[in-house]
């Protein structure tokens, strides 16, 4: 089974900061990487699918970027409304882990 | 719009059995493979398995193999999961979510909609 190693786990940012969460997969998912944010008490939301698609809604501050087994989601000047969870998840066969999520906080 | 409506939050005791629905709006239910995810702050979000609405056929994460039932009702377009023999261990959301499979541009996999998640409680 491939394992997915996201870090870090928790990230304090203020608003209009720029950073960088990155997932390690225990071998090579060719590109088959998403990316989801989630909200507190609320269902994960898809961001990036392939490593680098935009999904439909999603604003260009975000990007991803990687390949093999190394992956990382990116978001520009930070907005109010980011600030929350973050999980990828492979697709490269069953099953399909996640990785263990970060924490995005105001700082 | 696609939805996909979960059943109530529930408690239950030790060693009982759960069935979970997600019923599907919007779409054709058996175009799209309906996998079922578990949360806690422990572990995560965890891949239970996958059920193919149109063939009934499934696939399981080992850890659940023997904890979880995957079916479809194709005529009411609903999802269940069956969660048996529950333990402590066992009290989490559970989410349905449709995969996408496309191969318009490139091949791509990805969870598109999911559910608004049914808090499983087991206690005595």
């Amino acid at each position: 089974d491939i394992q997915m190693t996201q870090s870090p786990a928790s990230l304090s940012a203020s608003v209009g900061e720029t950073v960088t969460i990155t997932c390690r997969a225990s071998g090579n998912i060719h590109n088959y990487l998403a990316w989801y944010q989630q909200k507190q008490g609320k269902s994960p939301q898809l961001l990036v699918y392939n490593a680098k698609t935009l999904a439909d809604g999603v604003p260009s501050r975000f990007s991803g970027s990687g390949s093999g087994t190394q992956y990382s989601l990116k978001i520009n000047s930070l907005q109010p409304e980011d600030f929350g969870s973050y999980f990828c998840q492979h697709f490269w066969g069953t099953p399909y882990t996640f990785g263990g999520g970060t924490k995005l906080e105001i700082k | 719009q696609v939805q996909l409506q979960q059943s109530g939050a529930d408690l239950v005791r030790p060693g009982a059995s759960v069935n979970l629905s997600c019923k599907a709006l919007g779409y054709k239910f058996i175009d799209y493979e309906m996998h079922w995810v578990k949360q806690t702050p422990v572990h995560g979000l965890e891949w239970i398995g996958v059920i193919h609405p149109g063939s009934g056929g499934t696939a399981y994460n080992q850890k659940f193999r023997g904890k979880a039932t995957l079916t479809a009702n194709k005529s009411s377009s609903t999802a269940y999961m069956e969660f048996s023999s529950l333990t402590s261990e066992d009290s989490a959301v559970y989410y349905c979510t449709r995969e996408v499979i496309s191969t318009v541009v490139a091949t791509s996999y990805y969870f598109d909609f999911w559910g608004q998640g049914t808090t499983l409680t087991v206690s005595s």
